[in-house]
């Protein structure tokens, strides 16, 4: 089974300060996501990654930057948290090619809090 | 561009009540479809897919069949349980580029003893 691991179930940081969000997958997927999960809004995608050091901006990048800098890992970096970042954040990873390429599996969320 | 629309909840029922929970979409070409849930606490898995015109996906008792002149893939379940408390996610993806799918914002669905 694919596994998607998250650093953090939860994390409470003040504004200004600079978070890390870590997101790693064992079963070397190509593509990885960052998604935001807010109530009312469903998913909204952040980042994704389909190769390392490789990232196209998703549907709501600014405040956030990514990093990728191995195939398994993939960092979400808030640079200056803001209290509207306060949301659940999700990472995923695909496969590139063969069955399966279109389906999405996802780590268990980072519930953050910005103070 | 592609969307989901899917049903607004809470979706309450009884145990072993039949549940259907609407999705409809739009999308450029062929796209492949999905159900994932979400149980409390959790991220998203995926619940059952469909990839082509007619195709039934299932999983778990549940079933969505993929209906190209409605464009809708509805999720049903004959009877559902406690433990299927969750959010559902209707999903659609289309082929070429990285797969990025597009998601409906979510159907909570709520059971009661």
């Amino acid at each position: 089974d694919v596994k998607v691991t998250q650093s953090s179930r939860y994390l409470v940081k003040r504004t200004g300060e600079k978070v890390f969000l870590e997101c790693v997958q064992d079963m070397d997927h190509e593509n990885m996501f960052w998604y935001r999960q807010d109530p009312g809004l469903g998913l909204r995608l952040i980042y994704f990654s389909y190769d390392v050091k490789m990232k196209e901006k998703g549907d709501i990048p600014e405040g956030y930057s990514v990093s990728r800098e191995k195939k398994e890992r993939f960092s979400l970096i808030l640079e200056s948290a803001s209290t509207n970042q306060t949301s659940m954040y999700l990472c995923a990873s695909t496969r590139t090619g063969g069955e399966g390429t279109d389906t999405q599996y996802f780590g268990p969320g980072t519930r953050l809090t910005v103070l | 561009g592609n969307s989901v629309t899917q049903m607004e909840g809470p979706v309450t029922l009884s145990e072993e009540a039949f549940l259907t929970i609407n999705c409809t979409y739009t999308a450029t070409g062929y796209p492949s479809l999905f159900w994932y849930v979400q149980y409390p606490g959790e991220g998203l898995q995926l619940l059952l897919k469909a990839t082509k015109a007619d195709d039934k996906g299932s999983n778990k008792g549940f079933e969505a069949t993929y209906r190209k002149e409605t464009t809708s893939f509805h999720l049903e379940k004959g009877s559902v349980q406690v433990s299927d408390s969750a959010v559902y996610f209707c999903a659609l993806s289309t082929t070429g580029g990285s797969y990025i799918p597009t998601f409906g914002r979510g159907t909570s669905l709520i059971v009661h003893p």
